[in-house]
């Protein structure tokens, strides 16, 4: 049981360049999500994904686009990264959406735009 | 806006005693509380929450005090071992008014426990 898996581990673009970061979890859970994690800040929701076949937009969405590839996989894709896209990115999974359900998270992955 | 704030970024405590880590929210549609703690190359990880109905919840070291009428929540850790050094992330959410999905984080609060 790995839980939450995220790949890669690390990479580094430069302006312009795209990229997809994969997520799968092997929990069952219905609902997941992507953070961003910047210095000095708090997690930020990108997108999150309440149900297979289901897509939101969180609290900074743009600039990114997300599939929900099947129940375990939720990938994140950046077209055209910026430098302002530099952060750690986690991805987590719950039960079902609601703050009340528990979200497990990912180990992150940190994205360096240069 | 930040509707959920930990105003310590940091706290140093001395292996054996109480650590107490605080967090504050602007949001009266909040009734769910949570507290995650990640260590450095790590996800964060869920550590204890509480639910507005309710004004404290224990969990063997970990206690979490909640005073809706100040908005006002508090971890303590007692006693604070070394293992403890970590971020702690507060976060909350709402289960009515359109955002249920969402968790709002603070900043964090680095606890540094000393041997």
């Amino acid at each position: 049981n790995a839980g939450v898996t995220q790949t890669p581990k690390f990479q580094v673009l430069k302006t312009g360049q795209s990229m997809t970061l994969q997520c799968a979890q092997d929990m069952n859970h219905n609902s997941m999500y992507w953070y961003r994690q910047d210095p000095g800040m708090g997690l930020r929701l990108i997108y999150y994904s309440a149900s297979e076949g289901t897509t939101d937009k969180g609290e900074v969405p743009n600039g990114y686009n997300v599939s929900r590839l099947n129940k375990r996989e939720f990938s994140l894709r950046l077209e055209s990264a910026a430098p302002s896209q530099t952060s750690v990115y986690f991805c987590a999974s719950s039960e079902e959406t609601g703050g009340y359900n528990e979200q497990f998270f990912g180990p992150g992955t940190r994205l360096t735009v240069l | 806006d930040q509707q959920v704030k930990q105003n310590s970024p940091s706290l140093s405590v001395q292996e054996g005693r109480i650590s107490i880590l605080n967090c504050d929210y602007t949001n009266s549609m909040f009734d769910y509380f949570l507290w995650y703690k990640k260590y450095p190359a790590e996800g964060p990880t869920f550590l204890i929450s509480i639910s507005s109905i309710k004004d404290k919840n224990e969990d063997g070291r970990f206690t979490v005090f909640l005073n809706k009428s100040a908005k006002h929540l508090s971890l303590h850790i007692v006693p604070s071992q070394p293992g403890d050094s970590a971020v702690y992330f507060c976060a909350a959410s709402a289960s009515s008014g359109g955002s249920n999905y969402k968790l709002t984080f603070g900043k964090g609060t680095l606890l540094t426990v000393n041997p």
